[in-house]
């Protein structure tokens, strides 16, 4: 199942809501999970099943969407939250979205 | 708190073999699939392989499938990844990853990765 994330790369202020897209080419029932990636770090999960918030991660990061379009949003954009986000379908074996690259305006 | 550890990786010519090993802690191993993620540099996540709870049941996307091998020993908390016929595109920093189960089939625990380089 291919997954299409937008856009590649985004720039926003600090206090900023971000939303970063990704779609499914077919449906995967809400198995969905979004990571974040900082730089020479490990993925992080943040939400699996589309919409729950993974332990441990600020409740300013929400995920929300069904069946093929998805979307993770920080409602405020902080400093620490430079990455680069990935989507990750789990409905069809496991297969990753090419990325959106967030940075700081 | 669950760990993973990946050792193995290193330069290694193309067409030769080379064995990653991921020692689990933290966790009862035998009760979670365990998985291999690879991401080449500068590029996005792939996933390479899964393998169930007793090591019947493995899995592989078409890219690797029938030069890769996953394996596990629950006695030893490790799971394994041969790799056989190594080409330049797979060069890459492996991860293992556990999921966060019950119910939670996103990738909660990642080791730090281990780095492969097919080079001549």
């Amino acid at each position: 199942i291919q997954m299409t994330q937008s856009p590649s790369l985004l720039s926003a202020s600090v206090g900023d809501r971000v939303t970063l897209s990704c779609k499914a080419g077919q449906n995967i029932n809400n198995y969905l999970a979004w990571y974040q990636q900082k730089l020479g770090e490990a993925p992080k999960l943040l939400i699996y099943n589309a919409n729950s918030l993974q332990t441990g991660i600020p409740s300013r990061f929400s995920g929300s969407g069904s069946g093929t379009d998805f979307t993770l949003t920080i409602s405020s954009l902080q400093p620490e939250d430079v990455a680069t986000y990935f989507c990750q379908q789990y409905n069809s074996w496991r297969t990753f979205g090419g990325g959106t690259k967030l940075e700081l305006k | 708190e669950v760990q993973l550890v990946e050792t193995g990786g290193g330069l290694v010519q193309p067409g030769r073999s080379l064995k990653l090993s991921c020692v689990a802690s933290g966790f009862t191993f035998s009760s979670y699939w365990m998985y291999w993620i690879r991401q080449a540099p500068g590029k996005g996540l792939e996933w390479v392989s899964s393998i169930n709870t007793d090591g019947g049941s493995t899995y592989y996307p078409d890219s690797v499938k029938g030069r890769f091998t996953i394996s596990r020993d629950n006695a030893e908390n490790t799971v394994y990844l041969q790799m056989n016929s190594l080409r330049s595109e797979d060069t890459a920093t492996y991860y293992c990853a556990k999921d966060g189960g019950p119910y939670n089939y996103g990738f909660a625990y990642w080791g730090q990765g281990t780095l492969v380089t097919v080079s001549s």
